[in-house]
């Protein structure tokens, strides 16, 4: 079985100050990771993906997350925040052995940039 | 990029009617589309995978004639709600994955707005 934690409910960053937004997983095989971003009663938007090769990966809106097998971390990360990355962060994992298979979702974190 | 459109985007009804969610990719074809639910401050629960031409796969826990999926075609799955009742009230999220080697790539599901229902 595969399972996320997101150990934080809330972030709380001020505007133009670094965040992190933590993440960590379990699964059998290779682990496909994701980040996804909610805005209020809207679905999810893609934000960045880890699926092999460089362990710092790239995403939208300036956001970066990077992948450490050794601590089954998978962190999001971005060097200055903005008030309109406020929104619901939901880390994903998917066991890269195949199938069909939803992702599963960690519970989620709030982040709130403050101005 | 690719997108996935659900339709109705919120509805209301009366306890013990049914009420159908569509998903559709708009730009792609998606071989597999997946329904979730997920309660207020809650993260989403996958409920079923919707596979096109053949029956949905149910979690868990999820009971299969409460909750009706179709995916008849690959560009559209349908998710019906029979019978609802007040605790069915929620909001209901689809995502799609494009066949391999689309241009919305293998591994990334595009999500559509949710539907939310409320059930009176």
């Amino acid at each position: 079985a595969q399972s996320v934690a997101q150990p934080e409910d809330q972030v709380n960053v001020a505007e133009g100050n670094p965040l992190t937004v933590k993440c960590t997983y379990s699964v059998s095989g290779n682990p496909y990771l994701f980040w996804y971003v909610q805005y209020p009663n809207r679905g999810l938007q893609f934000l960045l993906k880890y699926i092999t090769g460089d362990n710092l990966v790239k995403g939208s809106y300036g956001f970066e997350a990077e992948f450490n097998k050794s601590q089954t971390s998978f962190h999001l990360k971005k060097p200055s925040a903005l008030v309109s990355d406020s929104a619901l962060y939901f880390c994903a994992v998917r066991d890269g052995r195949g199938g069909a298979d939803g992702l599963t979702f960690g519970k989620g974190t709030h982040l709130i940039i403050q101005p | 990029g690719a997108v996935v459109s659900q339709h109705p985007s919120w509805v209301i009804c009366k306890s013990g009617t049914s009420v159908k969610i569509e998903c559709r990719s708009l730009d792609f074809q998606a071989t597999t589309m997946f329904w979730y639910r997920q309660f207020p401050k809650q993260s989403l629960m996958l409920m079923a995978t919707s596979n096109e031409g053949s029956k949905a796969t149910y979690e868990q826990g999820v009971e299969k004639d409460k909750f009706l999926i179709n995916h008849a075609s690959l560009t559209l799955s349908t998710l019906t709600v029979t019978s609802a009742h007040p605790e069915d009230s929620s909001f209901y999220i689809c995502s799609a994955r494009a066949l391999a080697g689309g241009s919305s790539g293998a591994n990334v599901l595009t999500f559509g707005a949710g539907s939310r229902l409320t059930v009176l």
